[in-house]
């Protein structure tokens, strides 16, 4: 199957900075990507759809300010947490749309101090 | 609006052993159903999808699932556990075929007894 990268996988940050993750697809192109993020043991919320060469489009609840995403190329959404907290605290994984199926990253593990 | 629920957030078999996975689903349309493994600190694989063709669908390392209209579920089974199926396994409706936003169950993480 399609591959899709993230990077970092894992990142610990002060509160207050940003932190910026990246989200390949490796092998195919994905005009749409999204992005998720999930607690320990909780299952995965969609936060946003990003489309490639438009603004993305966020689930009700999500900041859009906050919560940065970027689609510039077929192959690369990024997702900016600005100002984190320790809130922000979560795992975050993107996945993208290839041949009618969703490939999912490895996902990256945010710790906020 | 769609959404899943999965009865029993937590599943112990034995090795050998019938594995079952439930899953119910609510959708105003025919849905999109998938079950997704995760291993610990990794992403999602797809273990198998429905997408209105056979209603018992087969998926890789032996799962496989039963779509059932009248019952709203989607259960996932296999046979005989092995050690490596320990791990988390989510179901997801969509009701856009293409696996777009998928709405997904909270999980039902599989521990498999020696």
């Amino acid at each position: 199957g399609a591959v899709v990268s993230q990077h970092p996988s894992w990142v610990i940050c002060k509160s207050g900075t940003s932190v910026k993750i990246e989200c390949r697809s490796l092998d195919f192109q994905a005009t749409t990507m999204f992005w998720y993020r999930q607690f320990p043991k909780q299952s995965l919320m969609l936060m946003a759809t990003s489309n490639e060469g438009s603004k993305a489009t966020y689930e009700q609840g999500v900041e859009k300010d906050k919560f940065l995403i970027n689609h510039a190329s077929l192959t690369l959404s990024t997702l900016t947490v600005t100002s984190a907290h320790p809130e922000d605290s979560s795992f975050y994984i993107c996945s993208g749309i290839g041949d009618n199926e969703q490939f999912f990253g490895p996902g990256t593990r945010l710790t906020v101090l | 609006a769609q959404s899943v629920t999965q009865l029993g957030s937590h599943v112990s078999v034995s090795e050998g052993a019938l594995v079952l996975l439930r899953c119910n689903y609510s959708s105003s349309v025919p849905p999109y159903l998938f079950w997704y493994v995760q291993y610990p600190n990794q992403g999602l694989q797809l273990l198998l999808k429905y997408t209105s063709a056979a209603t018992l669908v087969k998926g890789i390392n032996g799962f496989e699932a039963e779509f059932k209209k009248s019952e709203t579920s989607f259960h996932l089974t296999k046979p005989s556990a092995h050690m490596s199926d320990a791990a988390e396994y989510f179901c997801a409706v969509s009701e856009v075929w293409g696996a777009q936003k998928l709405v997904f169950g909270q999980g039902t993480r599989l521990t498999i007894n020696p």
